[in-house]
């Protein structure tokens, strides 16, 4: 069975920060690798699809790479700011279920002024 | 476009009561899917569909039944509601399973008393 792991579970840091988060996954067969954002009381907003076959995919401030051999994706946040203060949630499609996500827990970022 | 929609955004329901979550799409979107959020379990699958007509279980469908008679529609049916269904419900599609981003709508957050 797919396990999703991110790590850390929370982060606080000064607004300007660049940001490292780390997810990992126990099975590299998957399809893609997504990352979302979940604020509190909200849905999830996708920020980064990256294909199996891809390494990185970038939409402005935040960048996202994938490492499928290794089984390791990492969301990096460039100059941080308070209103990136959210939950991210790494999740993969595997695909032995067509569009079944396994998620992992979150981390919790707060950045502040 | 109203993207995925769910109604409704709160409830309380009693033990045995049963009830239907509602979900809609209008992005003509072929995959749609139903996810529980718990507190340190992150989001689980409870039933998803690859098309009209077509539906299967997750990962968590007991207690639980779907439908899938047009696109648009994916209503998630609580057929004797219990405590263990507390949860936040969240709905999700993709064009297609597999590939293709997920999109989610803001959520359900039912309470089972």
């Amino acid at each position: 069975k797919q396990e999703v792991t991110q790590i850390p579970a929370a982060l606080s840091v000064p607004e300007g920060e660049n940001l490292v988060l780390n997810c990992s996954f126990t099975d590299s067969a998957i399809y893609n690798l997504q990352w979302f954002r979940q604020d509190p009381g909200k849905g999830l907003t996708s920020l980064l699809l990256i294909q199996s076959s891809q390494r990185e995919q970038t939409s402005g401030r935040l960048n996202a790479s994938l490492d499928k051999s290794s089984g390791r994706s990492t969301l990096y946040i460039a100059a941080s700011q308070p209103g990136d203060s959210a939950t991210y949630l790494c999740a993969v499609d595997r695909g032995s279920t067509l569009g079944r996500l396994y998620f992992g827990r979150g981390t919790q970022l707060t950045v502040w002024p | 476009n109203a993207g995925v929609t769910q109604t409704p955004k709160f409830q309380v329901l009693k033990t045995g009561q049963s009830m239907t979550l509602q979900c809609a799409q209008d992005m003509n979107h072929e995959y749609m899917s139903w996810y529980r959020q718990d507190p340190g379990m992150g989001l689980r699958l409870i039933h998803y569909s690859v098309g009209a007509g077509i539906t299967d279980q997750g990962e968590v469908p007991n207690g639980y039944n779907v439908s899938r008679s047009t696109t648009e529609d994916f209503p998630l049916r609580l057929l004797s509601a219990a405590p263990s269904q507390t949860s936040v419900y969240f709905c999700a599609s993709s064009l297609s399973g597999g590939y293709y981003e997920q999109y989610f709508g803001p959520g359900t957050r039912l309470t089972v008393t």
